[in-house]
């Protein structure tokens, strides 16, 4: 099972700032099989970027993901207050497929 | 518009099973797959399997394979999702998801069962 490391655990940030999550997994995946999802408390995951680097449909383009083999990023520009909240990096590479313990990006 | 709706929540006690539904709207039902992810209470999400909608394959996690089903009513454009067994550990929300075209990126997400299972 590949395992998939997110860094920091918790980001303190202010509007405006910008904000950098990073995910590792622990073997080499495809870039084409790495996604993000932000989740707001009390709603369900929405997919941000798909292939490591693909907008989905109607995600702003503050957002924007990087990597490839076992390292990769998502970004946010700058933070609008709706971006406070929780964020999965998710493998689909192996079966099964997984998700990393999430990054929450809080108000400073 | 793609919709997901669940059925609501439930109550069970731990040895029991509890089956969720999707039902699904906005797409032809058959043409995409249809996965089940669940959360526990403050942790990640956690994969369970997902079905072929339009043959009805089935792929499961290992941690799950032994308890859970997914299958799905063509006709009605309803996905189900069993689980058996039930113990305090299962106590999470659930989640259908559809994939965006294939592979398994998640791209529309039901809004949650809240399973809780406590004697």
């Amino acid at each position: 099972e590949i395992v998939l490391t997110q860094s920091p655990g918790t980001l303190s940030l202010s509007p405006g700032e910008r904000a950098t999550l990073s995910c590792r997994a622990s073997q080499t995946i495809s870039s084409n099989s790495l996604g993000w999802y932000q989740q707001r408390p009390g709603q369900a995951p929405r997919l941000l970027i798909y292939g490591a680097a693909t907008r989905a449909t109607g995600i702003p383009d503050r957002f924007s993901g990087s990597g490839s083999g076992t390292d990769f990023t998502l970004s946010i520009s700058r933070l609008e207050p709706e971006d406070f909240a929780v964020y999965y990096c998710q493998q689909y590479e192996g079966s099964p497929q997984t998700f990393g313990q999430g990054t929450k990006v809080e108000v400073k | 518009q793609v919709q997901l709706v669940q059925s609501g929540a439930e109550v069970k006690k731990p040895g029991a099973s509890v089956k969720i539904s999707c039902k699904a709207s906005g797409y032809t039902f058959t043409n995409y797959a249809m996965h089940w992810v669940r959360q526990a209470p403050g942790q990640s999400l956690e994969w369970m399997g997902w079905i072929n909608a339009g043959n009805g394959h089935t792929k499961y996690s290992p941690k799950f394979q032994d308890r859970v089903t997914i299958t799905r009513d063509r006709s009605a454009s309803i996905a189900y999702m069993e689980l058996s067994s039930l113990r305090s550990e299962d106590t999470a929300m659930y989640y259908c998801a559809r994939v965006l075209v294939a592979g398994a990126t998640l791209a529309f997400w039901g809004q949650g069962t809240l399973v809780t299972v406590s004697s």
